[in-house]
């Protein structure tokens, strides 16, 4: 169990409808970052929070949202779902925002969705 | 534009043997590099890290090498063990970049009894 708990494991829903993935991060942990994997592919970098407000944006597509409320944890919006968006998601946490030493992240186990 | 990448999507090695994974990058304001290890229905776990100022960074069975004027480095594992079979990111973050890292597409090692 890395700590970072993520819910659900498993999503399976129609084109078109809205889904919101759960994130807690470890204890302590104050930035919590989003990454995308799709089937066969790389990490691919959403959003972070950094002690609720954003921090840094990647790839993230409008129909996409986040946020981080004052508990820490983090929700991750996908609406108007399309095929292509079925993927693992994953949370991550680490201790710092800003960067200065190596920032190593602490994942989830992931959701897997999938748009039927 | 692919920041950090892997070439090889799978290795295969004999256990026992050594396992070399490579990484190139193209951005050279990356502050430091990390390798994690993902097996399967698992979240990424951090493996070992490397300064951009220092060449070589060593764990136990695991030595990261990084050249930064071809802009590479490499993951060593010595001796490979079946356990270390799994999905291995190179991944990279800088001061400019708030800390986020950048991953590679990874690279499957597989170490055969």
């Amino acid at each position: 169990d890395s700590g970072v708990t993520q819910t659900p494991k498993h999503l399976i829903t129609a084109t078109g409808q809205r889904v919101t993935l759960r994130c807690s991060p470890r204890s302590g942990d104050l930035s919590v970052y989003w990454y995308q994997q799709s089937l066969d592919q790389g990490l691919q970098f959403l959003i972070q929070y950094y002690n609720g407000e954003e921090r840094a944006k990647g790839n993230i597509l409008e129909r996409f949202s986040a946020q981080q409320f004052p508990d820490l944890h983090s929700e991750l919006n996908l609406s108007s779902l399309e095929l292509g968006d079925s993927a693992l998601y994953f949370c991550a946490s680490s201790v710092q925002g800003a960067h200065s030493g190596a920032n190593v992240l602490t994942f989830g186990a992931g959701s897997r969705l999938t748009v039927l | 534009d692919q920041q950090v990448k892997q070439n090889s999507p799978s290795l295969s090695v004999q256990e026992g043997r050594i396992s070399i994974l490579n990484c190139d990058y193209t951005n050279s304001m990356f502050d430091y590099f990390l390798w994690y290890k993902k097996y399967p229905a698992e979240g990424p776990t951090f493996l070992i890290s490397i300064s951009s100022i220092k060449d070589k960074n060593e764990d136990g069975r695991f030595t990261v090498f990084l050249n930064k004027s071809a802009k590479h480095l490499s993951l060593h594992i010595v001796p490979s063990q079946p356990g270390d079979s799994a999905v291995y990111f190179c991944a990279a973050s800088g001061q400019t970049n708030a800390g986020k890292s950048t991953f590679g597409d990874g690279t499957t090692l597989t170490v055969k009894p």
